[in-house]
């Protein structure tokens, strides 16, 4: 069973660096693309970046200069880390895969980052 | 990067009646569109795939069609779990884009 839970530090400082983790089961890193996708409070959905089973990633156009996406497949972990955060960047971060590499099927709960100024 | 237009912003319904959303790509995006149905407080849920499929376990009621770069999430006879917000995602090429986001009430 596919499992996918964000672990984030819930209040950074503007400035700041973000980093969420998203810790999976039920599947290999190797073999599945992790999408980061985010919902700032009222807002639509963004999708951020992916991180592909063959290690290579894409980035949203607007975040590419300040954000990483990397891994560590023996603990089946996905890294999420911005930087130069500001408060507009509050918002919940989903991480999310699909059954085809061209969807988003399975979504973690997601984690809720407040910026404070 | 490709855009989505999704129209409308916002719309209610009655059970009886046929309730459609739309999304139109910026350039041609194949069938890599898909539809997800987020509730509040929740993540969202993938309802309709290569622009016509369902996802399992998605009652029938939904469907989903396409006219050249324009897409269609019709919701026949909506029951009140399907109120909601609805976005469309094209995955034709990288950085994926969302459309905007319907809510249906």
């Amino acid at each position: 069973q596919v499992q996918m839970k964000e672990t984030g530090p819930g209040l950074v400082q503007r400035t700041q660096t973000l980093s969420v983790t998203c810790t999976v089961s039920g599947f290999s890193l190797a073999s599945y693309g992790v999408h980061w996708v985010r919902q700032a409070p009222g807002k639509g959905l963004e999708w951020m970046g992916v991180i592909w089973g063959d290690g290579n990633t894409n980035y949203n156009s607007g975040l590419r200069s300040r954000l990483i996406i990397s891994r560590d497949t023996s603990k089946s972990q996905v890294f999420l880390i911005m930087n130069s955060l500001q408060t507009d960047d509050t918002a919940v971060y989903h991480c999310a895969i699909g059954s085809f590499w061209y969807v988003m099927d399975a979504w973690g709960q997601g984690a809720s980052v407040t910026v404070s100024s | 990067d490709i855009q989505m237009t999704q129209s409308p912003v916002s719309l209610s319904a009655s059970l009886e009646e046929i309730v459609t959303v739309t999304c139109k790509a910026s350039q041609d995006i194949d069938t890599y569109l898909s539809w997800y149905q987020q509730k509040p407080g929740k993540s969202p849920q993938l309802l309709i795939y290569d622009a016509t499929n369902l996802a399992a376990g998605v009652p029938s009621r939904f469907s989903g069609s396409r006219s050249g770069t324009q897409y269609s999430l019709e919701i026949s006879r909506p029951q009140v779990d399907d109120s909601g917000i609805y976005y469309c995602l094209q995955s034709y090429s990288t950085p994926w884009t969302f459309g905007g986001g319907t809510r249906l009430e």
